[in-house]
């Protein structure tokens, strides 16, 4: 079964700074999906990494994906409070289980002027 | 990107009577997914809503609480049975793109009194 991790749960940063989300999983995946969730809202995507190395990056959020050390992280770069939201990282269970998720516990993200 | 519907956007029912939720994706999607987020909480996978067979279930869920239906490629309903005060929680659809990523729904905020 395939368990994921994030940490921090909690994440209080001050604007302008650098901060990163970590997600590990126990099993192997090849995909790996982050999202964005604001208070009272759906998901909204932010990234799916479909391979080991995959980086992508969009504005000041960056991820990258390492199947081999079944890590992902979501970087930060010089946080602005439009990025307050809670962030999930959801592996992919593959194989038969075609499209599958399995969601982190997330992490609320705070940003304070 | 996909576009996924559900209706209703939120309900408040007594306990022992039933909810269906409606969920309408677009004709791209291939794959289509319940989830339930209870408060505070995390996405955890009710079922994936097959067509015209019967959904496949998580662990912890079975079919005579959730009933899923799914008549066609871009329209599933999901029932939540003899609703108790446990079963308030938000209710999302999902819809997976092959080779993109995974859709969700506004979701419904159902409340059982």
């Amino acid at each position: 079964e395939l368990k994921v991790e994030q940490n921090p749960l909690f994440l209080s940063m001050q604007e302008g700074k650098n901060y990163t989300i970590y997600c590990n999983y126990s099993t192997t995946s090849d995909r790996l999906y982050w999202y964005r969730q604001d208070p009272g809202k759906s998901l909204e995507s932010l990234f799916v990494l479909l391979s080991n190395g995959a980086v992508k990056q969009e504005g000041r959020l960056m991820a990258s994906l390492d199947t081999k050390a079944r890590l992902s992280t979501l970087h930060i770069t010089a946080a602005v409070h439009d990025l307050s939201a809670t962030y999930f990282c959801a592996p992919y269970a593959g194989g038969t289980s075609y499209g599958k998720l399995t969601f982190g516990q997330g992490t609320i993200l705070t940003v304070h002027p | 990107s996909a576009v996924i519907s559900q209706k209703p956007s939120r309900d408040i029912c007594q306990r022992g009577t039933s909810l269906t939720i409606q969920c309408q994706v677009d004709s791209q999607v291939t794959m289509m997914f319940w989830y339930r987020q209870q408060p505070g909480q995390s996405l955890t996978l009710i079922a994936t809503a097959n067509q015209g067979s019967e959904a496949t279930y998580e662990s912890g869920f079975v079919i005579d609480k959730f009933p899923i239906s799914r008549p066609n490629l871009t329209f599933s309903t999901l029932t939540v049975s003899n609703l108790s005060p446990e079963d308030s929680s938000i209710y999302l659809c999902s819809g997976d793109r092959v080779g993109q990523t995974q859709y969700f729904g506004p979701g419904t905020r159902l409340l059982v009194l």
